[in-house]
C-alpha cells in the first residue's frame, strides 16, 4: 500500500521564521494531497490542498509544493508565529482512504 | 462550512462497559466517514470506513464485533466501543468527505478521549 513520511518527526523555530515541513509519498499515482494541523488534545484541522496538475498553492501565510517528480510534498509556513505550534500531517489520497504521514511536531520559540 | 461535531469529547468509563460516540456533519452531506484512533505522539490509524447505509469496511486488526460502527444517515455516524478495557483507552477521531466533491478534503471532528477505568 501507500506510505506516506515525514523527513523529520520535529521541528523548531525561531518566531517570525519561515518553517518547511517536508513529507515524501510513494504512489506517482496520486492526485490530491492535503495539509492539515493538529493542536494537542483537537482534530486535525485543514491547512491547505492541492491537486496534482498543480506544482504550487498559496494560501494565508502557507505555500504547498508539489514535486511529482521525485514524489515530495513540502509546507512553508512564513513569519511562523506561536500559534503555529502544533503538528502538522501531510496526507495522500488513495483508491478508497487517505494515507497520513507520521507527523512534525512544529515549535515556535518566542 | 463543512463542521464536524464529535461528541463527547471526553468519556471515563468502567471496564466492561460501552461508549458511544457521536460524529455529524453540520452544514454538508457525508457519504463518507472515517473513524481513527489516535495514541499520543503518532498518526492518525484508520479503524473503520463507513459509508451511508451500507456496512463499515474494517482495517486489519480491527474487531468490528468490539467496534460498532453504525453510519444511518448522510449527516450522522456512530462508534461504540463495546465491552470497553482499559487498553481501549485512546484519543478516537471521525472525519468525513462531502458527498459527490471530488477531491475534497477530509473535515475532522475534534476528536473523544476515552479513558476506560
Amino acid at each position: 500500500g501507500e506510505s506516506v513520511g515525514l523527513h523529520l518527526p520535529t521541528l523548531s523555530v525561531q518566531e517570525g521564521d519561515n518553517s518547511i515541513i517536508n513529507c515524501a509519498y510513494s504512489n506517482s499515482a496520486s492526485d490530491y494531497f492535503i495539509w492539515y494541523k493538529q493542536e494537542s488534545g483537537k482534530g486535525p484541522q485543514f491547512i491547505i490542498d492541492i491537486r496534482s496538475n498543480m506544482d504550487k498553492r498559496q494560501g494565508q501565510r502557507v505555500t504547498v509544493l508539489l514535486n511529482k517528480t521525485v514524489k515530495h510534498l513540502s509546507l512553508q509556513i512564513a513569519a511562523t508565529q506561536p500559534g503555529d505550534s502544533a503538528v502538522y500531517f501531510c496526507a495522500e489520497k488513495g483508491s478508497n482512504q487517505f494515507y497520513f504521514g507520521t507527523g512534525t511536531s512544529l515549535t515556535v520559540i518566542p | 462550512g463543512a463542521v464536524v461535531s464529535q461528541h463527547p469529547s471526553r468519556v471515563i468509563c468502567k471496564s466492561g462497559t460501552s461508549v458511544k460516540i457521536e460524529c455529524r456533519s453540520l452544514d454538508f452531506q457525508a457519504t463518507t466517514m472515517f473513524w481513527y484512533r489516535q495514541f499520543p505522539k503518532q498518526s492518525l490509524m484508520l479503524m473503520a470506513t463507513s459509508n451511508e447505509g451500507s456496512k463499515a469496511t474494517y482495517e486489519q486488526g480491527v474487531e468490528k464485533d468490539k467496534f460498532l460502527i453504525n453510519h444511518a444517515s448522510l449527516t450522522l455516524s456512530t462508534l461504540t466501543v463495546t465491552s470497553a478495557h482499559p487498553e481501549d483507552s485512546s484519543f478516537y477521531i471521525c472525519s468525513a468527505t462531502d458527498r459527490g466533491t471530488y477531491n475534497s478534503p477530509l473535515h475532522f471532528g475534534n476528536g473523544t478521549r476515552l479513558t476506560v477505568t
